[in-house]
């Protein structure tokens, strides 16, 4: 069965650094996303990502945010300069973009800003 | 701001025990109610899309049930196994929006004990 591969798995990170995060979404699929899990929060909607480009963005994807899809495989999300409230598990996902098609979820990466 | 409530947070469970768990959600502009189980570590697994009222699924001992009307949908587990042992998360799609993009409430943490 297809999977949605994301690395790392877990990844710490100085205040103010910059991070990548990886994502191999399935490739026949039309919609990619980015969301976030904050310790003890609700899993939110960070950007989806249509057609090559951003297709909506929640208000926590402000300009520290930035997603590619650099190559046609690899989906990224940067953030440009991370704060201690990014931490979070951050998962890649992607839909088959229909109303009873499903989600793929890849397995997260756990960031810890220090 | 969409809300979507599931109760209770957590349940603890004997082994051969069944169970369900509740996922309210806003009953006007349904499209779609997704539910997942997460374990720790691993990737949200999709156990259901649900898109129309009164639809109920069934996958081996688990099972769901949908009232778009009232706004809920339930999730049984019969003859719980520690395997079981999950995060139980359902998300929910609108139909205002048109990226296919989910609200998810903040789950509910099953244990069974063996």
């Amino acid at each position: 069965e297809p999977e949605v591969t994301q690395t790392p798995s877990h990844q710490v990170t100085q205040m103010g650094q910059e991070v990548i995060l990886r994502c191999v979404p399935i490739s026949n699929h039309l919609y990619f996303y980015w969301y976030r899990q904050i310790l003890g929060q609700k899993v939110e909607f960070l950007v989806s990502f249509y057609n090559n480009e951003i297709s909506e963005k929640s208000e926590i994807f402000d300009d520290q945010f930035s997603v590619e899809r650099p190559d046609g495989s690899n989906f990224t999300l940067k953030i440009r300069s991370t704060k201690l409230e990014d931490s979070a598990m951050y998962f890649c996902a992607s839909s088959e973009a229909y109303r009873g098609g499903g989600y793929t979820f890849g397995s997260g990466t756990r960031l810890t800003v220090v | 701001i969409l809300n979507v409530e599931q109760s209770p947070q957590s349940l603890h469970v004997q082994e051969g025990d069944s169970t369900n768990f509740t996922c309210s959600f806003p009953s006007s502009n349904f499209y779609a109610l997704h539910w997942y189980r997460w374990e720790t570590a691993k990737s949200p697994e999709a156990l259901f899309v649900m898109t129309l009222n009164g639809d109920e699924k069934k996958k081996g001992r688990i099972s769901a049930t949908l009232n778009t009307k009232e706004g809920y949908s339930y999730l049984y587990i019969k003859g719980s196994q520690p395997e079981d042992s999950a995060t139980y998360l359902c998300a929910f799609i609108d139909s205002g929006g048109s990226n296919y993009k989910l609200t998810f409430g903040k789950g509910t943490l099953l244990t069974v004990n063996p």
